[in-house]
């Protein structure tokens, strides 16, 4: 079946550090791909998606990269604001499932981000 | 404020008790999904509804579990004869719009069984 795996947090780091959080899938078919944010307090929230091979996501200053080769989706910061502390989820949905907007969701990744 | 209201936003329940949570999705849409949140892990299905219609439900779903949408619009999720391994959080969702295969979340509803 369709899954996602991500790097496992804990992740701590210094305000303007580089961030990559690793995100790999397993699907049938064509997936789309989305980061998902769930800050403090709040509810779940798309931060970036990409649709198709090659595609790249990106929001806020992060970015994703939709890898076939690889079936990778990792996402990556090039400066970490304090702001930015909250849980990472790597995601997708497939056509081929019954309900093409039914998300299937990574295990979350915690990231802090220290002054 | 996501369009995808929730509550209650905490519920504290002693073993055994029933209990119900509502979800009003973002209106016009009629596709309305459930989730369920434990600590550290990600959302993981429960249940989706096309209008009033039931289409699919995970196995996490036992049958203390009911969900419905009897208008098309509103959602109800109760469980029974609730037990400690029901404390979770439970979310709701519905596309953010036709055809982007994008869910808006509502803040979810927290279950905590004593």
């Amino acid at each position: 079946g369709n899954s996602v795996t991500q790097m496992e947090g804990p992740v701590t780091l210094s305000e303007e550090a580089f961030l990559t959080i690793n995100c790999t899938y397993t699907a049938t078919g064509y997936p789309s791909l989305f980061w998902y944010v769930q800050y403090p307090g709040e509810g779940l929230q798309l931060l970036l998606k990409a649709t198709k091979a090659d595609d790249k996501g990106s929001n806020k200053g992060f970015e994703a990269t939709y890898r076939k080769e690889t079936t990778s989706f990792h996402l990556e910061k090039g400066s970490v604001q304090v702001s930015d502390s909250a849980v990472y989820f790597c995601a997708l949905t497939s056509p081929t499932e019954t309900s093409y907007d039914k998300v299937i969701f990574g295990p979350g990744t915690s990231l802090s981000v220290i002054p | 404020d996501t369009g995808v209201s929730q509550n209650p936003r905490h519920k504290i329940t002693k073993r055994g008790q029933n209990v119900t949570f509502r979800c009003d999705p973002i209106s016009e849409h009629n596709r309305l999904y459930w989730y369920r949140q434990t600590l550290g892990q990600g959302p993981e299905f429960l249940t989706y509804f096309q209008n009033e219609a039931q289409l699919e439900k995970s196995r996490l779903l036992s049958d203390r579990f009911s969900a419905e949408r009897p208008k098309g619009s509103f959602s109800t999720l109760e469980i029974q004869r609730t037990e400690q391994g029901d404390s979770a959080m439970y979310l709701c969702a519905s596309p953010r719009d036709s055809g982007a295969n994008v869910l808006t979340f509502g803040a979810g509803s927290r279950l905590t069984v004593l």
